[in-house]
């Protein structure tokens, strides 16, 4: 089985400053790792993805995550925080290359602060 | 291209009465995914489709539920009769399995039973 926790229901950070939202995994194998973001009344969109190789992963928006298997973590940051970022983000972990879905975390809502 | 396209958007509908969502897949694409996203249990996978044959519909929460993929371009999610506990955004997503997990979602279907 697998299982993905975020810790964070809400992170509020101000403009210009440092993004970190954090997902921890749980796999029974080398797990496949994504972030999704989802703006209000709109589907999920990929921000960036894990599979095999470099474990600093660089997605759109100036998004980036790193595996750290030690830690069986997978955290997004973000050097500066933009008003546009503001969303909510969701960390997903699949074992099988998508075949059977992804599980996702309950998400993070992230809030700019002006 | 045109991503995976859901209809209806919205919904808004009487207890007992029978719901169908519908859902294009991206053209090509030969996994099937729909996920329920309600605030107290986020996203759910309740069913998938590989090469539009079931796979997995453990998530279907019960026997008012049910889902169909006839042909690779198109499925459905039924719900009759339906409750106010279903009120949801349901969302459909596609994978092709040649690739490394990525799902692309759908924009959602909202829907409220009264």
């Amino acid at each position: 089985a697998q299982s993905v926790t975020q810790l964070g229901s809400h992170v509020s950070v101000s403009e210009g400053a440092l993004v970190l939202l954090r997902c921890n995994y749980s796999s029974s194998v080398p797990p496949y790792l994504f972030w999704y973001v989802q703006y209000p009344n709109q589907g999920l969109q990929l921000l960036l993805k894990y599979t095999t190789g470099a474990t600093l992963v660089k997605g759109i928006n100036g998004f980036e995550a790193e595996f750290k298997k030690s830690e069986t973590s997978f955290h997004l940051t973000k050097p500066s925080a933009h008003m546009s970022d503001a969303a909510e983000y969701f960390c997903a972990v699949t074992q099988q290359g998508g075949a059977d879905g992804l599980t996702f975390g309950k998400g993070t809502h992230l809030i700019i602060q002006p | 291209d045109a991503g995976v396209i859901q209809s209806p958007r919205h919904e808004v509908t009487e207890m007992g009465q029978e719901v169908t969502l519908r859902c294009k897949p991206i053209s090509g694409h030969n996994s099937l995914f729909w996920y329920r996203q309600t605030m107290m249990r986020g996203l759910e996978l309740l069913i998938y489709f590989n090469n539009n044959v079931p796979i997995d519909d453990s998530g279907m929460p019960e026997d008012r539920f049910s889902a169909k993929m006839p042909n690779a371009s198109f499925s459905t999610l039924k719900i009759q009769p339906s409750e106010p506990r279903d009120s949801a955004v349901y969302f459909c997503a596609s994978i092709s399995l040649a690739y490394t997990g990525e799902l692309f979602f759908g924009e959602g279907s909202r829907l409220t039973v009264l």
